[in-house]
């Protein structure tokens, strides 16, 4: 199947600083990634989707100016967490969606762990 | 708003008997779901998937069943192993390919 790298896996930032989480389509072109939030127990919770080569399209209540997204390739898109805090602190994860010839798929990163004292 | 949700937020079985895992979902226009399986500190895992033409499908040890009458879907693991034991996620891919998901269902195997 399809590769998606997520990097960091884990990372702890202290409070008012940024941290950039990057996703990447190893083996496959992703016109479109979507990135995840989840809280312990809960579901995956959307975030954003990011298009290649144009804005990212937010969820309601997820600020953009907090959250920056840029998908400038085919293969990466980042997500940058703005002046973190503590209840930026969670499971993010990433998924690239592979096109082929009849179906698309959804290929998920490993997830990176937010922590933010 | 639409969502996917799941009836059990944990499910405990006997390493060798069989597992149901149960999800019901709201949009009546999904056509497409999947059902996926997580691990502690990692991303999901695509499982099964089934389109809404269809009302079963087996893969190995697994079978996801669609009943659209009643909005509901499930996933049966046979002869449950402690590899099993996960959080498992079923997900309506809507319009645009994006995922809903459920709330999750772990799933704890005992030996």
């Amino acid at each position: 199947g399809a590769v998606v790298s997520q990097h960091p896996s884990r990372v702890i930032c202290k409070s008012g600083t940024s941290v950039k989480i990057e996703c990447r389509s190893l083996d496959f072109q992703a016109t479109t990634m979507f990135w995840y939030r989840q809280f312990p127990k809960q579901s995956l919770m959307l975030m954003a989707t990011s298009n290649e080569g144009s804005k990212a399209t937010y969820e309601q209540g997820v600020e953009k100016d907090k959250f920056l997204i840029n998908h400038a390739s085919l293969t990466l898109s980042t997500l940058t967490v703005t002046s973190a805090h503590p209840e930026d602190s969670s499971f993010y994860i990433c998924s690239a969606v592979k096109t082929g010839r009849f179906d698309t798929e959804a290929f998920f990163g490993q997830g990176t762990r937010l922590t933010v004292v | 708003g639409e969502s996917v949700g799941l009836h059990l937020p944990t499910l405990s079985v006997q390493e060798g008997d069989n597992s149901i895992i149960n999800c019901a979902y709201s949009n009546s226009a999904s056509d497409y779901f999947i059902w996926y399986k997580q691990e502690s500190g990692k991303g999901p895992q695509f499982i099964i998937d089934i389109r809404s033409n269809m009302d079963k499908r087996q893969g190995q040890r697994v079978t996801v069943l669609l009943n659209k009458t009643v909005k509901h879907l499930s996933l049966q693991i046979a002869a449950t192993q402690p590899g099993d034991s996960a959080v498992y996620f079923c997900a309506e891919n809507n319009a645009g390919n994006m995922l809903t998901f459920g709330g999750g269902t772990r799933l704890m195997v005992k030996p």
